[in-house]
């Protein structure tokens, strides 16, 4: 089946500073999706974006398909930022398959 | 609904007792998936349907684990005789071929 590697896996940061996390996947897919899981547990969706680029306020994200791979970008990050960042890659009808995940801590 | 919701919230079970957790995906909604999330660690698959047809259920671990979506909607994931290792939160996922939307899942402790 796919893989999905994430880096890094763990990411200590002061509030303000900027931020990329990476993610790799083994094969073409249809569906990349980055997700938030905030400490409470709930996985919040940031970005459907199997390719191309997105920008939501100070996250945004860039899928290369060609190159199986994705970043996601925090800029001017907040406390609230803190958690576990996930990227997520599925083909249609098919399993949706998780990575291990990038554990952001922001520091006040 | 507006979002996919999923009940109970919490569970705790004793080992040997079978448990029902349910989950309302967003209306309309074809595809559905249950994954298994233990502390620390990422979702990990556990079966996807497409409206009624169970599609893929490779990532179950045991056939002590059961779901079914009989009518396409709302899907029930069933543990019979639970283990400690099945301590876990257990997330359900609804969406179309553009993006899954997760509920809050249920953490089911087993004691």
């Amino acid at each position: 089946g796919i893989q999905v590697e994430q880096s890094p896996p763990d990411l200590i940061l002061q509030e303000g500073a900027n931020s990329t996390l990476r993610c790799n996947f083994s094969d073409s897919v249809n569906n990349l999706q980055w997700f938030h899981q905030n400490p409470w547990g709930q996985l919040i969706n940031l970005f459907y974006i199997p390719s191309g680029t997105k920008q939501n306020g100070r996250l945004s994200a860039t899928t290369v398909a060609t190159e199986r791979y994705s970043l996601l970008y925090i800029s001017s990050s907040q406390t609230t930022d803190s958690g576990v960042y996930f990227c997520a890659v599925g083909d249609y009808g098919q399993n949706f398959v998780f990575g291990p995940g990038t554990r952001l801590s922001v520091l006040p | 609904g507006a979002g996919v919701s999923q009940s109970p919230r919490y569970k705790v079970a004793k080992r040997g007792q079978d448990v029902a957790l349910r989950c309302d995906p967003i209306s309309g909604h074809v595809s559905l998936f249950w994954y298994q999330q233990a502390l620390g660690q990422g979702p990990e698959f556990l079966t996807y349907f497409q409206n009624e047809a169970q599609l893929d259920k490779s990532g179950l671990p045991s056939d002590r684990f059961f779901a079914e979506r009989p009518e396409g909607s709302v899907s029930t994931l069933k543990i019979q005789r639970t283990q400690q290792e099945d301590s876990a939160v257990y997330l359900c996922a609804s969406g179309t071929d553009y993006g899954y939307t997760f509920g809050s899942g249920t953490r089911l402790t087993v004691v």
